[in-house]
């Protein structure tokens, strides 16, 4: 199976707070896990990416959580600001190929 | 350093015609990729390519055609346009089939 599923949809969170989305795979073999951060009109842009021997990646605000046996893993937006509004992307990346979850339409109200 | 270039911008076709939507990266990037994006289905991906010479299917290639004779350029090629392809359009790039791809700007292509 090449599904990633994503959660939620959309996501409401007051600025200061943490926003946190999760995915899910089943597939074994993909072998890097990227986040990417979407503003309307513009493409994907790399947020941060982990791989699956790694349990936890941070780089500034921005954290990725991995448990490799349950297949998941999420992302946690520390001190969120009205500037992270946008559509957030996981995927899982294998020989080239990135498989999207669904997206996550983040919304931070001042 | 433009890295990946895609053109055009915006395109509107009728059912039924055949074009060409350009991509070209300059980061010497050996993999390069074409994905589809709908509203609440994510980017799905098209075609696919690992160097010069060298593409396979992904997801959704129906309808499509890819080549790769340089390192620089991968045109996706819609053969008979149908409503169905509406969709945003993006290119990206990775120097290894490992490694996060880097995404173009995206062509809109609406189809009547």
């Amino acid at each position: 199976q090449q599904q990633v599923k994503q959660s939620p949809q959309s996501l409401i969170v007051q600025k200061g707070g943490i926003s946190i989305i999760n995915c899910a795979y089943e597939n074994t073999a993909f072998d890097y896990f990227p986040w990417y951060q979407q503003f309307p009109g513009k493409g994907p842009a790399l947020l941060i990416a982990i791989r699956p021997d790694v349990s936890e990646k941070k780089e500034g605000r921005f954290t990725i959580s991995f448990n490799k046996s349950a297949k998941q893993f999420s992302l946690h937006i520390m001190d969120s600001q009205p500037g992270d509004s946008a559509t957030y992307f996981c995927a899982a990346g294998w020989r080239g190929k990135l498989i999207f979850g669904q997206g996550t339409e983040l919304s931070v109200k001042p | 350093n433009a890295g990946v270039t895609q053109t055009p911008k915006f395109q509107v076709l009728k059912t039924g015609q055949s074009m060409t939507l350009q991509c070209a990266q300059d980061m010497n990037h050996e993999y390069m990729s074409w994905y589809r994006q709908d509203p609440g289905m994510g980017l799905r991906l098209i075609h696919y390519s690992v160097g010069a010479g060298i593409t396979d299917q992904g997801e959704v290639p129906n309808g499509y055609n890819v080549s790769r004779s340089t390192t620089e350029d991968f045109p996706l090629r819609l053969l008979s346009a149908a409503p169905s392809q509406t969709s945003v359009y993006f290119c990206a790039s990775s120097p290894t089939g490992a490694q996060p791809q880097h995404f173009g700007d995206g062509t809109r292509l609406s189809i009547l």
